[in-house]
This record gives C-alpha cells, sequence and structure tokens, in this order.
C-alpha cells in the first residue's frame, strides 16, 4: 500500500531563516502533490500544487520541489514568521481524478 | 463567497448511537469530500460525491455513510457508533473533484465527535 512520510517531530526554527518540510513517499508516483496548511482547531488550507512533471513551483515565500526520483517533496517557507507557525501537511494523488491521500503532517514552530 | 460550513462544531454521543453530520460546500463547487482526522491515524479520506453520486471511497466499514443532494449539500452518517470513531470530522468542497489539477480543496472546521 501507499505510504507518505511526514517528519512527525516538530521543526522548530528562527524567525527569518528558511522552514523545509519534507515529504517522502513509496512506490509509484503521484499524478498531482498538494501542501496544506493547518491551524488547531481549524480544517486544512490548500497552499500549493505541484504536477508529476514539474519540478518546483513558488508562491511569494513558498517553494515546493518535486523529485520522482528520490520519491520526496520539499516545502519551503522562506523569511519564516512566527505567523507561519502551523502544521503542514502533504497530500497526493495517485492518479488523476482519485482520492487525495494526506501524510501525517508536520507541526514547524517559528520562534521570534 | 461563503465558505464551507458544517454542523453542528461538536458533538458528545454514546457507544451505539448514530449521529448525522452535515456540510454546506461553497457555492457552486458539485464535489463534497469527507475525511476522518484523529491523532494516531492523522487525515484519512472516508468518500467524495458528485453531482449526488458517491465517486470515490476510501477504505472505511460500512457503518459509515453519506450522500449528497441536489443543492450539493452533503450528509455523513456513523450508526451504531464505536469510542474508536471519536475524531475530527471534515468536509471539503471543490469544482470538479480532489484529484484534478484544479481540484483545490476548500475545507470546512470540522465537527468534533466525542464517543463515550
Amino acid at each position: 500500500s501507499q505510504k507518505i512520510e511526514q517528519n512527525s517531530e516538530a521543526l522548530n526554527i528562527q524567525e527569518g531563516k528558511t522552514a523545509t518540510l519534507t515529504c517522502n513517499y513509496t512506490n509509484y508516483s503521484p499524478a498531482y502533490l498538494q501542501w496544506y496548511r493547518q491551524d488547531p482547531g481549524r480544517g486544512p488550507v490548500f497552499l500549493l500544487l505541484i504536477r508529476e512533471n514539474e519540478k518546483e513551483k513558488r508562491k511569494e515565500r513558498l517553494k515546493v520541489t518535486f523529485d520522482t526520483t528520490l520519491k520526496q517533496s520539499l516545502f519551503h517557507i522562506t523569511a519564516s514568521q512566527p505567523a507561519d507557525s502551523a502544521t503542514y501537511l502533504c497530500a497526493l494523488v495517485y492518479s488523476a481524478g482519485n482520492m487525495l491521500t494526506f501524510g501525517g503532517g508536520t507541526r514547524l514552530m517559528v520562534k521570534p | 463567497k461563503a465558505g464551507v460550513t458544517q454542523t453542528p462544531r461538536y458533538l458528545i454521543k454514546t457507544r451505539g448511537q448514530q449521529v448525522t453530520l452535515s456540510c454546506s460546500p461553497i457555492s457552486g463547487h458539485r464535489s463534497v469530500s469527507w475525511y476522518q482526522q484523529t491523532p494516531g491515524q492523522g487525515l484519512q479520506f472516508l468518500f467524495e460525491y458528485f453531482s449526488e453520486t458517491q465517486r470515490n471511497k476510501g477504505n472505511f466499514p460500512g457503518r459509515f455513510s453519506g450522500r449528497q443532494f441536489s443543492n450539493s449539500r452533503s450528509e455523513m452518517n456513523v450508526s451504531t457508533l464505536e469510542l474508536g470513531d471519536s475524531a475530527l470530522y471534515l468536509c471539503a468542497s471543490s469544482l470538479h473533484g480532489p484529484g484534478l489539477a484544479d481540484g483545490t480543496q476548500y475545507f470546512g472546521p470540522g465537527t468534533r465527535l466525542l464517543v463515550l
């Protein structure tokens, strides 16, 4: 069965630094990979989507990379701020039109 | 546009009872997906409805069921509740579905269910 791994330990970084979160998957490559942010007590909020044939996607201070050889996606937040503190989830779709499978999420703490 | 709404926000039930949760998608969205979120298992896909038809289903027992109405509003039902059903139940809406390139999902705030 497909397995999606995100670092379950919290990532603590200093304000202004770049946060890098990892999403690893097993078996065959997904068609799409999405990243979401979730704050306590709230539903996830969509951030970025990257397709199988794309290497990199950017949106303001966010950057996502997708390496199908390593079976890994990296999510970067540059110039991080305390307001970026949240849990970040990656989600994969293994074939177009299919369901979304989520990783366990990584909690990011940005300290002032 | 108003966001995805879910009712009720909190619910306490006892084992053996049944529960119905409701989700109103963003206006114009025809796809509604349901997820269960627990600390141990994370976010797990339950099912997706599109234009009143169940299009995808996750790996949950038949006690979990859902439906979608002609106005795209959706309900989820859990019968014969078990302690392990305690979770945050989230619904998400999208224009065409979660698995498509433009399938951005908009999540509701969730219903927190506690089974005693």
